[in-house]
């Protein structure tokens, strides 16, 4: 069975400093791999994807995510961080021809102005 | 484009009854899938519909069902609620149904039961 872990609960960073949050997946062959972020009540927000290609994806709102297979990590990062980024964050990973996407636990960000 | 829109946002059931929500998807996407998110077991997957067919299903009891119209709106069904059924049920839409796209999710409805 495919998944994805997020060993840390919560990520502190300073605002204007860079962000990690970190992901690793277990996947039988080529992973397809997602980050989302949720905003208090609110659904998850798509930031990016990565399918095939180049290991380093950009995405939305300055986030970018680098894929490394003898890892299998998939880090977000984001070279600036903004008050506005502090939110949960999710890595998935889909599973080969299937719709259905596993989630990993969650690590809550925290930008301290 | 419009969003993926979800109705109701919050609900109040009492154990027992029966609820229906509903997922209108992103203008033209042909999959629709629901998960269940609670703090306890976080985000899991519920089931996924494309072109009015159940195409992959999680594991959850057979009181959760779901159904997609002609017009690829989705609704989903849980029958005999348990208070374990509060959560915040997402749905998400993708187009096309390949795998390679991402979905967009809606703002989720909260279920409360009591």
């Amino acid at each position: 069975a495919q998944s994805v872990a997020q060993p840390e609960d919560q990520v502190n960073v300073a605002e204007g400093n860079p962000l990690t949050v970190k992901c690793t997946y277990s996947v039988s062959g080529n992973p397809y791999l997602f980050w989302y972020v949720q905003y208090p009540n609110r659904g998850l927000q798509f930031l990016l994807k990565y399918i095939t290609g180049d290991n380093l994806v950009k995405g939305s709102y300055g986030f970018e995510a680098e894929f490394n297979k003898s890892q299998t990590s998939f880090h977000l990062k984001k070279p600036s961080a903004l008050v506005s980024d502090s939110a949960l964050y999710f890595c998935a990973v889909r599973e080969k021809s299937f719709q259905k996407l596993v989630f990993g636990t969650g690590t809550r960000l925290l930008v301290s102005p | 484009k419009a969003g993926v829109t979800q109705t109701p946002r919050y609900l109040i059931k009492t154990r027992g009854q029966q609820v229906t929500l509903s997922c209108s998807p992103i203008s033209g996407h042909r999959s629709v899938s629901w998960y269940q998110q609670t703090p306890g077991q976080g985000l899991q997957f519920l089931f996924e519909y494309f072109s009015e067919t159940q195409r992959n299903k999680g594991n959850f009891p057979g009181r959760f069902s779901g159904r997609q119209f002609s017009n690829s709106r989705s609704e989903m069904n849980v029958s005999t609620l348990e208070l374990g059924d509060s959560a915040l049920y997402l749905c998400a839409s993708s187009s096309e149904g390949g795998f390679s796209y991402e979905q967009y999710f809606g703002p989720g409805t909260r279920l409360t039961v009591t």
